[in-house]
């Protein structure tokens, strides 16, 4: 199975930072990639497909980069409603697996 | 709306038996591959099995593998798990989640989630 790895676990920051999620595949997925944004109780919600792709109705400061094994998720200029726990997932083969999370909080 | 929700869930012995549903509205559910994702503490986020439009094409988990059948019920827009010979580890929120795409044929990112419904497994 291909191992995602996110970093940091945690992230303290405030509104109106620009924050940065990195996700690294233990082999290359491509460009498989996507990014989930998920709130205390509520399921994850995608925001990121295609590595790049910004999913329909996701505010334009959430952006996704990268291609093979190294991948990042950047919020620019953070809002109230960002904080919450952020998820890659690689769809390139079988099992799709995720990361562990990344927990953006309140500094 | 386009929509997905769960049910089915509740708290079940080791080694007993669950089936999940999950009715779907809001779009031509006969178009989209589905899948089933859980969530535990200790697991974290783990995808369980795919299904494709037609039911043509099924994956799973290793570690549902012979265990869980995924099934679907186009007629009546509704996706199922049946899950048997349940352990602890199967403790977990259970999610029903849409492909992006019409047809797909494989997992990709998953794009319309449910609110999920609570499996427990204890003595």
């Amino acid at each position: 199975d291909i191992q995602m790895t996110q970093s940091p676990s945690t992230l303290s920051a405030s509104v109106g930072d620009r924050v940065t999620i990195t996700c690294r595949a233990s082999q290359s997925v491509s460009t498989w990639l996507a990014w989930y944004q998920q709130k205390p109780g509520k399921a994850p919600k995608l925001l990121i497909y295609k590595a790049s792709g910004l999913e329909s109705g996701v505010p334009s400061r959430f952006s996704g980069r990268g291609s093979g094994t190294e991948f990042t998720l950047t919020i620019s200029g953070l809002q109230p409603d960002d904080f919450a726990t952020y998820y890659c997932q690689q769809c390139s083969s079988l099992p799709p697996t995720f990361g562990g999370g990344t927990k953006v909080e309140i500094k | 709306e386009v929509q997905l929700v769960e049910s089915g869930g509740g708290s079940v012995q080791p080694g007993g038996s669950l089936r999940l549903a999950c009715a779907a509205s809001g779009f031509i559910f006969s178009d989209f591959a589905m899948n089933w994702v859980r969530q535990s503490p200790d697991r974290g986020l783990e995808w369980v099995a795919f299904i494709s439009s037609s039911s043509g094409t099924k994956y799973y988990a290793d570690s549902v593998k012979g265990r869980f059948t995924v099934s679907r019920d186009n007629a009546n827009n509704s996706l199922y798990l049946q899950m048997g010979s349940l352990k602890d580890e199967d403790t977990a929120v259970y999610y029903c989640a849409r492909d992006p795409g019409q047809f797909g044929g494989y997992p990709d990112s998953l794009q319309i989630w449910g609110q999920g419904t609570m499996v427990t497994v204890s003595s």
